[in-house]
């Protein structure tokens, strides 16, 4: 079982509609980042978080601590939304280890 | 855009060579970390360089070798490359102490391994 776990794996969606993508993580984090990845790589840092949640722009990220959780959200989806939206946790052990999910593959149609 | 810039974008290697990446940090930043990134997967951390010092690192065999240098910048040396090697390459880099030290990701270095 993987240490970060994303769901769901595909997504697709109509333009307009509310996306919720999750993350459950089973070790001791300090940070939880959302990331944005586009076809070809590039790699966008959308939010990091610790407690409670972010709001910056359509997306909204929580986390809670407790439950090992987090949600990102997108509201009012548009087709430029659709890309990998990535899950990483850093690692409290000391070592600044981040540790990936696989990612939720994001498709938003017209 | 972050500030951080990976070269090359692409490279095609064959099987036994030795690839070295490079990445130059964003100014100010002290931490560079590499990632891997296999198709379809996420990215696995491979190591991490603080102040020219490794300082951290994942489940890669010692033929992957980094170097930090004084000025932030950083490479990714891979000896003895392996089909399994082809993959993105993604350094990010990050401001060691501040309390919400977020990394700042490149472009990626795109390997093929034949």
């Amino acid at each position: 079982k993987n240490e970060v776990e994303q769901s769901p794996q595909n997504l697709t969606a109509q333009e307009g509609e509310f996306i919720t993508i999750n993350c459950s993580y089973s070790v001791g984090i300090s940070a939880l980042h959302w990331l944005q990845q586009h076809p070809g790589g590039g790699i966008v840092s959308l939010f990091m978080l610790s407690s409670g949640k972010k709001k910056h722009g359509r997306l909204i990220a929580t986390i809670n601590i407790q439950e090992k959780h987090s949600s990102l959200h997108i509201t009012a989806s548009h087709p430029r939304d659709s890309a990998v939206y990535i899950c990483a946790v850093r690692s409290s052990s000391g070592t600044y280890k981040y540790i990936f999910g696989t990612g939720t593959r994001l498709k938003v149609l017209a | 855009e972050t500030g951080v810039t990976q070269s090359p974008t692409h490279l095609i290697k064959t099987r036994g060579q030795q690839v070295t990446l490079r990445c130059s940090s964003q100014s100010g930043h002290n931490t560079v970390s590499w990632y891997q990134q296999a198709l379809g997967q996420g990215p696995q951390f491979i190591f991490q360089y603080y102040r020219e010092e490794e300082n951290g690192r994942g489940n890669f065999p010692p033929r992957f070798s980094g170097l930090q240098f004084p000025n932030y910048s950083s490479e990714l040396n891979v000896n003895a490359l392996e089909l399994d090697d082809s993959a993105l390459y993604l350094c990010a880099s990050s401001l060691r102490g501040r309390r919400q030290e977020t990394q700042y990701f490149g472009p990626g270095t795109r390997l093929l391994v034949l």
